[in-house]
């Protein structure tokens, strides 16, 4: 069973930066994409970015270009999203979500991590 | 960017009755490959990730009951709930993959009457 297992909740300051990590287990990491998703409390999906591991090939939103690095270890299977320049804006729950590197959907997620941004 | 708009935003329907919600993409979405639609339904509990329902427009994934069917092509599409549950209490957003960005509507609110 596909499993994405996201790290903990985090506190941030305005101006700082998160990382959020995002381990993968039960399939073989290289042979799929994983994107970042975020929701703002109330809100709707939003798509930051994703990443083909096994090409370590990235593709950005044109919103959090600049912000946003996302990476992947191979050797862990683990993906990672950091997003710098932090603002009360960017307080959402951080999802990690499994595709198939293009025309696929998001057929396994993590369980979301909650990033809250206040002074 | 391809805009994606659901209708209605929310609605409540009785138990054992059917739900239809409504999804309209801003341009074509279908995949010329495989002459099939890359649209996708999603069920979201409160405190919980997004489920994959519906791939390809149309297609269940493994498990879902089938109450759940999806239909539609091209930029219209639907999502059909042939009897409401309790269990089926969530809000479901459609969302394209066919271009990058991946987006989704703003989501539905199914609740009880």
């Amino acid at each position: 069973q596909v499993q994405l297992v996201q790290s903990g909740a985090e506190v941030k300051k305005p101006g700082s930066s998160v990382k959020v990590s995002c381990k993968a287990s039960g399939d073989t990491f290289s042979n799929f994409a994983i994107s970042w998703v975020r929701q703002a409390p109330g809100q709707g999906l939003e798509w930051m970015g994703g990443i083909i591991p096994i090409f370590d090939t990235t593709k950005y939103a044109q919103k959090f270009q600049g912000r946003v690095t996302i990476t992947a270890d191979e050797s862990t299977s683990t993906a990672y999203m950091e997003l710098t320049s932090l603002t009360s804006e960017d307080t959402a729950v951080y999802f990690c979500a499994r595709d198939y590197a293009g025309n696929s959907p998001f057929d396994f997620w993590g369980q979301g991590t909650l990033v809250s941004v206040s002074s | 960017d391809i805009v994606m708009t659901q209708s209605p935003d929310s609605l409540a329907v009785s138990l054992g009755e059917r739900a239809t919600i409504n999804c309209k993409s801003s341009q074509s979405v279908l995949y010329s490959s495989n002459n099939k639609n890359c649209l996708a339904w999603y069920q979201q509990k409160p405190g919980q990730p997004p489920q994959l329902l519906i791939s390809w427009a149309s297609t269940r994934e493994s498990g879902v009951p089938d109450r759940f069917s999806g239909s539609g092509s091209g930029t219209d599409f639907t999502l059909t709930i042939s009897s409401l549950q309790a269990e089926d209490v969530a809000v479901y957003y459609c969302q394209q993959y066919y271009i990058t960005p991946q987006t989704f509507g703003q989501g539905t609110k199914v609740e009880i009457k």
